[in-house]
């Protein structure tokens, strides 16, 4: 298995530019979660999915971020426009739905806005 | 919001000698998980104890859970340079039926093992 993988692994933007993160989970998990993790505040939960539906996005920072699931196997965080203190690193998480609750983590994606 | 706070912040040992990390939570919990995060890299689970145990192990870990002070404990016997890392622990409730439990991490301790 795969894990669950993250692209880009890094990006460099400059501030007002448009940011888009993907995930892929791990196969078979149905239930995604996208974290933001800074030195100051630690990880935060941003949203999470289960059968492709958002539940929760209360920790979806303000209307400039979006996220999305089209289908099972892919999601995507979007930025939209980028400022400086987005710079953090995101990460993705997946699971099953109303199984174990352990969580498996992708590798984060380092965002840097100038 | 922050559920969880480790306790120490950073701690450093050397090879061999054992490490405790300690986590404090507010609220109630179906279950407390302790992960590891290498530098640069994503989280990785190592052990989750239930909110009706008490303690449980797995290989060089041991993780104690008191509900009544709300609080939990990771126990790294015989360290290893390999066990450098910061360890976070996270909460689990349940959120009303979605099925799903969302995680609520601490910001971790940072644990330096000198060979």
């Amino acid at each position: 298995d795969a894990g669950v993988i993250q692209s880009p692994r890094h990006e460099v933007t400059e501030m007002g530019q448009e940011v888009t993160l993907r995930c892929k989970p791990i196969s078979g998990h149905n239930s995604l979660f996208w974290y933001r993790q800074t030195m100051m505040r630690g990880l935060e939960l941003l949203i999470y999915f289960n059968n492709n539906v958002p539940i929760d996005d209360s920790g979806m920072p303000e209307d400039r971020f979006s996220a999305k699931m089209p289908n099972a196997s892919f999601s995507t965080l979007k930025i939209q426009p980028s400022e400086p203190r987005d710079s953090a690193v995101y990460f993705c998480a997946s699971k099953t739905v109303g199984g174990a609750e352990t969580q498996y983590f992708g590798p984060g994606t380092r965002l840097l806005v100038l | 919001s922050q559920q969880g706070e480790e306790d120490p912040q950073a701690l450093s040992i050397q090879e061999g000698e054992n490490a405790t990390m300690n986590c404090s939570y507010k609220t109630s919990i179906n279950n407390l998980q302790w992960y590891r995060q290498n530098s640069g890299r994503g989280l990785v689970h190592l052990i989750l104890i239930r909110s009706n145990e008490r303690e449980k192990h797995s290989g060089r870990l041991r993780v104690t859970l008191d509900t009544s002070k709300k609080s939990s404990s990771l126990l790294i016997t015989a360290s290893r340079a390999a066990d450098t890392a910061s360890n976070f622990c996270a909460t689990s409730e349940n959120d009303s039926g979605a099925g799903s439990y969302q995680l609520t991490f601490g910001k971790g301790t940072k644990l330096s093992v000198i060979p």
